[in-house]
């Protein structure tokens, strides 16, 4: 079965640049959710979504940083402008609906902002 | 609110040797999920194992080991025999009963295997 699908693996972009990440979770996982990675702050929850509908996104730092789901195959998280600090490895990871279920990650985009 | 100690932020050890890690959690719910994440150099999170807060029982997967004690709150990791393959940042997790199957992430731990 395939996991869940991201990309770009690496991006390269200058600063105030947009950056799009595209994620596509496992079908029929209906929990999707957007982490970043480094290694000052460890694993942040940045956003997740229920059945295509944003349920938290306390963790979106700036509104720099955007995120949609347009549909149950596909999630985008968009940076503009992007800015040096924003610099990381960002993850997506599904989840079924139901109670406990653990997420499953991708393979993450490490984004570089010069 | 609920939190994920890995006191432990980075160990060594040397192939074969056996190695525990160690992972202690606080929550108010009565039930909850632990889980522990293999982090390997080549970058992606890969889910090891889920134990539910009702079920104490060890858990034995080849030459790992999950030893869960709620009196202690701790669900610790062993490795047997460790090999170089081993070595990668793992992480131990928390999820309530509810809210979407959030995770509360612990810092992780770095384990490096010498041969």
């Amino acid at each position: 079965d395939a996991g869940v699908i991201q990309s770009p693996r690496h991006e390269v972009t200058e600063m105030g640049q947009e950056v799009t990440l595209r994620c596509k979770p496992i079908s029929g996982h209906d929990y999707l959710f957007w982490y970043r990675q480094t290694m000052m702050r460890g694993l942040e929850l940045l956003i997740y979504f229920n059945n295509n509908v944003p349920i938290d996104d306390s963790g979106m730092p700036e509104d720099r940083f955007s995120a949609k789901m347009p549909n149950a195959s596909f999630s985008t998280l968009k940076i503009q402008p992007s800015e040096p600090r924003d610099s990381a490895v960002y993850f997506c990871a599904s989840s079924q609906d139901r109670v406990g279920q653990p997420q499953h990650f991708g393979d993450g985009t490490r984004l570089s902002i010069l | 609110a609920q939190k994920v100690t890995q006191a432990q932020t980075e160990i060594s050890v040397v192939e074969k040797e056996d190695v525990t890690l160690d992972c202690v959690y606080e929550t108010r719910d009565t039930t909850y999920y632990l889980f522990w994440y293999k982090q390997p150099p080549s970058g992606e999170l890969v889910f090891l194992i889920r134990r539910n807060s009702f079920d104490e029982q060890n858990e034995i997967s080849g030459r790992y080991s999950w030893n869960f004690q709620k009196s202690t709150s701790s669900f610790n990791f062993t490795i047997t025999a460790s090999q170089v393959v081993d070595s990668a940042v793992y992480f131990c997790a928390l999820t309530r009963n509810n809210a979407g199957n959030m995770l509360t992430f612990g810092g992780g731990t770095r384990l490096m295997v010498k041969p």
